[in-house]
């Protein structure tokens, strides 16, 4: 089967460019959850999405960032005007409900770099 | 507010050595606990996870780890390590009743032949 897969694997964009990158989260799964990793550290939440509604976007570094999941499957972090700070890999994870202890499935991510 | 310590940025071990990956989690009544390896290019992969029972879990690929209430430790052991063991080791925590994972900030485990 199927996991969770992102596209573009990588992502090149000069400063003040806006990016869009995108997860297909595994079919079925209710949550979805975006990571920030910056280089040598571990993942750190950025959003959470339960179907279609974005219950939390509390870890969003800055209102340049913005996630959206409008039917409840694929999802889309867009990240306008961007800056060198924001170079990092984007993990997206999916789980089959909203229980904590259920996994979270992740993505391979996509890392993208701010010249 | 929840957060997950690992104090070894790096351990290299021979291969067919004994490993331990430390991992402690500031206190909370009630946690959930996991580890997960990422490999070189590619997401995360749970290892195991400790929801509530026996103390000593067993995961994938030989690992296991032991949950300590009394020290708020996770840590990770694996008793013969192989060089396809050489990843990215992360523990997170996961308040009961809430949705968000805490990451520590990683293990890199360098397998040496």
């Amino acid at each position: 089967g199927a996991g969770v897969s992102q596209s573009p694997r990588y992502k090149v964009a000069k400063r003040g460019q806006d990016v869009a990158l995108r997860c297909d989260p595994i079919s079925g799964h209710v949550s979805l959850f975006w990571y920030q990793q910056a280089l040598g550290q571990g993942p750190e939440f950025l959003t959470y999405f339960q179907n279609e509604a974005q219950l939390d976007k509390s870890g969003l570094p800055s209102d340049r960032f913005f996630a959206e999941r409008p039917e409840g499957s694929v999802s889309t972090l867009k990240i306008q005007r961007t800056q060198q700070e924001d170079s990092a890999v984007y993990l997206c994870a999916s789980r089959t409900g909203q229980i904590s202890y259920n996994e979270q499935f992740f993505g391979p991510g996509t890392r993208l770099t701010v010249l | 507010a929840q957060s997950v310590t690992q104090l070894d940025s790096q351990v290299p071990v021979f291969e067919e050595a004994p490993v331990e990956l430390r991992c402690n989690y500031s206190s909370s009544v009630s946690v959930y606990l996991f580890w997960y390896v990422q490999y070189p290019n590619q997401g995360l992969q749970l290892l195991l996870k400790y929801l509530s029972g026996s103390t000593l879990v067993k995961g994938i690929n030989g690992f296991e780890a032991e949950f300590n209430k009394s020290q708020t430790s996770f840590h990770l052991r694996k008793p013969s390590v192989h060089i396809s063991d050489t990843a990215e080791y992360f523990c997170a925590v996961s308040d009961s009743g809430t949705y968000k994972y805490i990451f520590g900030t990683g293990t890199r485990l360098k397998v040496l032949a």
